[in-house]
């Protein structure tokens, strides 16, 4: 089955730092999401991002399709940023089985 | 944009007991919901797909007797976990595809997921 491999696994921040969040993958897929769980579990879906670029705010998404892989960037750090950062992708042909990555544990320090 | 709730957000049960959980797509109608499992400090996982009018599918290592899906409305998928035990203790979250989308290219929205302990 397809890999989704996250990078780096853990991550600690200085507040105001910047960061990059990165999400390789083995195979085409038709849907990419990168998405930010908080300490009581909830799943906030940050972009929705199968190539391009997009940004929100402080964050930005850039997918490579063709070279199979995702950055995350996060500026200007904040304490709330503070979790779990997922990539799930969806394969071709596969109608709501998101593969997850481990995802990335990001810690802002104060 | 579209909503899925899940309720209830955490629920604490003895061995042997049964939990229902419930997801409802709130300002869409969902033919295909999915439930997904996360045990501590793990990724996400595809346990079953349930569709609306028709048997669940279950990914591979799934018990579907255990976990039981119901799918009867366009607006409501329902998991319940049979005789629980301790090892089913996890967080699990359904998610949901707005159909009113071109089909694959709109993001899957997930509820804020259970949190299930059994003692």
């Amino acid at each position: 089955g397809i890999q989704v491999e996250q990078s780096p696994p853990d991550l600690i921040l200085q507040e105001g730092a910047n960061s990059t969040l990165r999400c390789n993958f083995s195979d085409s897929v038709n849907n990419l999401q990168w998405f930010h769980q908080n300490p009581w579990g909830q799943l906030i879906n940050l972009f929705y991002i199968p190539s391009g670029t997009k940004q929100n705010g402080r964050l930005s998404a850039t997918t490579v399709a063709t070279e199979r892989y995702s950055l995350l960037y996060i500026s200007s750090s904040q304490t709330t940023d503070s979790g779990v950062y997922f990539c799930a992708v969806e394969r071709r042909g596969s109608q709501g089985n998101l593969i997850f990555g481990k995802g990335t544990k990001l810690s802002v320090k104060p | 944009g579209a909503v899925v709730s899940q309720h209830p957000s955490r629920v604490i049960c003895k061995s042997g007991t049964s939990v229902k959980i419930e997801c409802r797509s709130l300002d869409f109608q969902a033919t295909t919901m999915f439930w997904y499992r996360q045990f501590p400090k793990q990724s996400l996982m595809l346990m079953a797909t349930s569709n609306e009018g028709s048997k669940a599918t279950y990914e591979q290592g799934v018990e579907k007797d255990k976990f039981l899906i119901n799918h009867a409305s366009l607006t409501l998928s329902t998991l319940t976990v049979t005789s629980a035990h301790p090892e089913d203790s996890s967080f699990y979250i359904c998610s949901a595809r707005d159909p009113g989308r071109v089909s694959f290219n709109s993001p899957l929205h997930f509820g804020n997921g259970t949190r299930l302990t059994v003692t």
